[in-house]
Parts: C-alpha cells; sequence; structure tokens
C-alpha cells in the first residue's frame, strides 16, 4: 500500500541551532500534509499544514517545505529549543481522504 | 479548543480477556479513528467511523471490533486479547467537513501479559 517515509530515525542538535526533519511521501497525487509533535506519553499534536498548491509555508518558529517533484516534505525548527524534544512525524492525505502517516523520527535537542 | 479523551492512560490485562478502550470527542466531530502505535510501524489505521452506528475497517482490523452508539463516543473493543495486541492505541477526531486534520487523544498504553 501507499507509505510515507522519513529519512532519520533520530536527530540530534544543539539547543539554539535550526532542525530540519525530512519526509518522503509516496502518493503523488496527495493534495494536503500535515507535521505533528509527539511528546513522550502524549497524543500527537498538530504543528503546521500545507496544501499542495504551495510550496512553503511559515509558522512560528516553524517551516514546512513541499517539493512535489521529488515528492518531499521538510519541517525547518528555529532556534530549536529543549522543549521541542519530541517525535515528529508527516501524514499525507491521499485521494482516499484517509491519512497516512510516516513512521516518525526522535528529535532530541542538547543543552 | 478540540479535546479527545481516553478511558484509559494505562491498561494491563490477561490473554484472552476482553478489553474495551473508550474514547470520547467534545466538538462534534463527525468522523472518528482507532490506531495502534508501535515502534519503527507508525500509526497503523485499525478501525474508523464516519457517522454514528457507521464503521468501517482500516489496515489491520483483525482481532479487533467497534462501537459507535454515539456521536462523542467511540470504543475499542478486543474479543480476545492477546499478546501481540500488546501496543499504545491512539484514538482520533475529525469534523468530516472538508477538514483533514486529526485530533488525538492522549493514547491508552495497553499490555497483554
Amino acid at each position: 500500500g501507499e507509505s510515507v517515509g522519513l529519512h532519520l530515525p533520530t536527530l540530534s542538535v544543539q539547543e539554539g541551532d535550526n532542525s530540519i526533519i525530512n519526509c518522503a511521501y509516496s502518493n503523488s497525487a496527495s493534495d494536503y500534509f500535515i507535521w505533528y509533535k509527539q511528546e513522550s506519553g502524549k497524543g500527537p499534536q498538530f504543528i503546521i499544514d500545507i496544501r499542495s498548491n504551495m510550496d512553503k509555508r511559515q509558522g512560528q518558529r516553524v517551516t514546512v517545505l513541499l517539493n512535489k517533484t521529488v515528492k518531499h516534505l521538510s519541517l525547518q525548527i528555529a532556534a530549536t529549543q529543549p522543549g521541542d524534544s519530541a517525535v515528529y512525524f508527516c501524514a499525507e492525505n491521499p485521494p482516499s481522504n484517509m491519512l497516512t502517516f510516516g513512521g516518525g523520527t526522535r528529535l532530541m535537542v542538547k543543552p | 479548543d478540540v479535546k479527545v479523551t481516553q478511558s484509559s492512560r494505562y491498561l494491563v490485562k490477561r490473554t484472552g480477556e476482553k478489553v474495551f478502550l473508550e474514547c470520547v470527542q467534545d466538538m462534534d466531530h463527525e468522523n472518528m479513528f482507532w490506531y495502534r502505535q508501535d515502534p519503527g510501524l507508525g500509526l497503523r489505521l485499525i478501525y474508523f467511523s464516519y457517522d454514528v452506528k457507521m464503521k468501517e475497517k482500516g489496515d489491520i482490523p483483525e482481532g479487533y471490533s467497534v462501537s459507535r452508539e454515539k456521536k462523542e463516543r467511540f470504543s475499542l473493543i478486543l474479543e480476545s486479547a492477546s499478546t501481540n495486541q500488546t501496543s499504545m492505541y491512539l484514538c482520533a477526531s475529525r469534523s468530516g467537513q472538508s477538514s483533514y486534520e486529526q485530533y488525538f487523544g492522549p493514547g491508552t498504553r495497553l499490555t497483554v501479559t
């Protein structure tokens, strides 16, 4: 079946640096993408989304980039803080309208 | 804010027991979902429901059933729990009206011994 994958299972960054988390999606007809953050012991929380008619969207300290040519999604976190430590995963919305989730990347922020 | 609650954060059951996991959302959402989350496998859809009394199988429905008698409540049932059903179970809801974002509950970590 269709799948969404992540290149790096664990990313370790220094506090204050920028983080980039990558995601490869598989369905070229997907029209919507979401990044979720999941802290230890909690359910996933929405961070930012982007529609397929855009290639960039910015939020507060976060930016999502979409490259439809290579079916790649990335999440950039500026000035990474200890509170950003979590598992991040992407999701795509294919024509079935059932979100398909990636496996997740663990972000570890070193003080 | 949307709130999705799950009846238990941690649950330990014995093999063969019948297990009920309850999920309640307070935003009048039409769609509700049950996932299980396992290391390295991500979120896998067990069952979903578009509306009251409606249910559809997801990717891994075997060994599970669901019930949606009221719009706000979606229950996941393990008829006879097995050790391979030890997992984190996540419930989510979605408005269902041109909205793709799903709102998740805190999860129930189920251990079957």
